[in-house]
């Protein structure tokens, strides 16, 4: 049984770019969240999808937008990056219907030079 | 600003030693914690969870406490091993997300 895969592990943009990232929730899992950490700190919530939806937002710009599929799969796209967007990029699943722990992907390094 | 957050942002432990990682958070409304571990390069582990209406709850090797009152919860580590060393992170549930202290850093020394 895989876990939380993402893709891909490593990438470097330019600023003023674009990037997507992708998920793969663990299997049986239909709710996925996505989280911003910064080099020593907490992961920071983006926004979570369910149902192909997004159900919640935390505190960031429009540039970072998602998408669910109807494989409960993810992507994350920003737009016009910016230095600042340096980050570890998580992925979690969970299931809906249980309020239990998520699991995390190992994550995508992105830096933007 | 985070309601979540942790004393201490390193602790270093000899082996063999009990670790206490602390947490205090600050949302009154929350009702689900869960204490994650972080190895460099990887994403959060799951370590151990527990809801409002318990003050305590125990796994292998590793305890959590919950004081409401004070809003502190504490992660106790056994017989502390040169593989626990990570960073760990408390978590709170705050509608559909979670959200993390900055993390303390645990150093286990041999």
């Amino acid at each position: 049984d895989a876990g939380v895969t993402q893709s891909p592990t490593h990438l470097i943009k330019t600023r003023g770019q674009q990037v997507t990232l992708r998920c793969s929730p663990k299997s049986g899992h239909d709710t996925v969240s996505w989280y911003q950490q910064a080099l020593g700190q907490g992961p920071q919530f983006i926004f979570q999808y369910y149902e192909e939806e997004e159900r919640q937002r935390g505190n960031f710009p429009d540039r970072f937008s998602g998408h669910q599929f109807p494989n409960y799969s993810s992507e994350l796209n920003v737009n016009a990056l910016l230095l600042g967007d340096s980050a570890l990029y998580l992925c979690a699943s969970s299931l809906e219907s249980l309020n239990t722990e998520a699991f995390f992907g190992q994550g995508t390094r992105l830096t933007v030079v | 600003g985070e309601s979540v957050g942790l004393h201490l942002p390193t602790l270093s432990v000899q082996e063999g030693d009990n670790s206490i990682i602390n947490c205090a958070y600050s949302n009154s409304a929350s009702d689900y914690f869960i204490w994650y571990k972080q190895e460099s390069g990887k994403g959060p582990q799951f370590i151990i969870d527990i809801r409002s209406n318990m003050d305590k709850r125990q796994g292998q090797r590793v305890t959590v406490l919950l004081n409401k009152t004070v809003k502190h919860l504490s992660l106790q580590i056994a017989a502390t091993q040169p593989g626990d060393s990570a960073v760990y992170f408390c978590a709170e549930t705050l509608g559909q997300n979670f959200v993390f202290g900055p993390g303390t850093r645990l150093s286990v020394l041999p």
